[in-house]
């Protein structure tokens, strides 16, 4: 799987949009970005994903550049309990199905 | 949305026991689930992958024997830690897929060997 590079950690004012960037100039053609956040000692939650169109849902939006070399997550309005360690991921279509988290973006959303 | 269940959600046993993780896909089928470890202030680290009706794929490093995973059903695999050591205290992760794209996760099971 292409590797992702993201800042080790954020902050964010409560009410405001967190941007969250995430790198992955050697992804593949048929790699989708993944992203996933994990609350504190809880499982991971899937967030968005997509391929290179933009995307948004109830949860987040996802930008990804026309070369697909990175992507910003956005949530629009951080609550504090968007606090969490957000992981972008990218995978395959086909073949393995496995998700190789990376060390992620801690987000501190502050009051 | 797609629910992942795990049970329990904490245990405590001794050093030299054997501990079983159940992991439940509820309201959909899962031909494939995952199992993945943490350890503390570290990153999720898959440990093998669990096809329904054959035998699970082991990452690299992960004793199979130790590890023992059956999956024996579209909605059920269970991670049994034999002879448990405390190095093998640590937060155990499943993840179920649903169709081709997204992986539901469990909320986890902390394992604790004394």
């Amino acid at each position: 799987d292409a590797k992702t590079t993201q800042p080790t950690s954020m902050d964010c004012a409560e009410g405001r949009a967190a941007n969250l960037p995430c790198n992955h100039s050697t992804i593949s053609g048929n790699e989708y970005v993944y992203w996933y956040r994990q609350i504190h000692s809880q499982g991971p939650q899937y967030i968005i994903h997509g391929l290179k169109n933009n995307e948004t849902n109830e949860m987040a939006s996802l930008i990804i550049t026309e070369d697909r070399k990175s992507s910003t997550l956005i949530l629009p309005h951080a609550t504090l309990r968007d606090t969490a360690v957000y992981y972008c991921i990218s995978q395959p279509l086909t073949g393995r199905r496995a998700l190789t988290f990376g060390s992620g973006t801690r987000l501190q959303v502050q009051p | 949305g797609a629910v992942v269940s795990q049970h329990p959600s904490w245990v405590i046993c001794k050093s030299g026991t054997s501990v079983k993780i159940e992991c439940r896909s509820l309201d959909f089928q899962a031909t494939t689930m995952f199992w993945y470890r943490q350890f503390p202030k570290q990153s999720l680290m898959l440990m093998a992958t669990s096809n329904e009706g054959s035998k699970a794929t082991y990452e690299q490093g992960v004793e199979k024997d130790k590890f023992l995973i059956n999956h024996a059903s579209l909605t059920l695999s269970t991670l049994t830690v034999t002879s448990a050591h405390p190095e093998d205290s640590s937060f155990y992760i499943c993840s179920a897929q649903q169709g081709l794209y997204e992986q539901y996760f469990g909320p986890g099971t902390r394992l604790t060997v004394t």
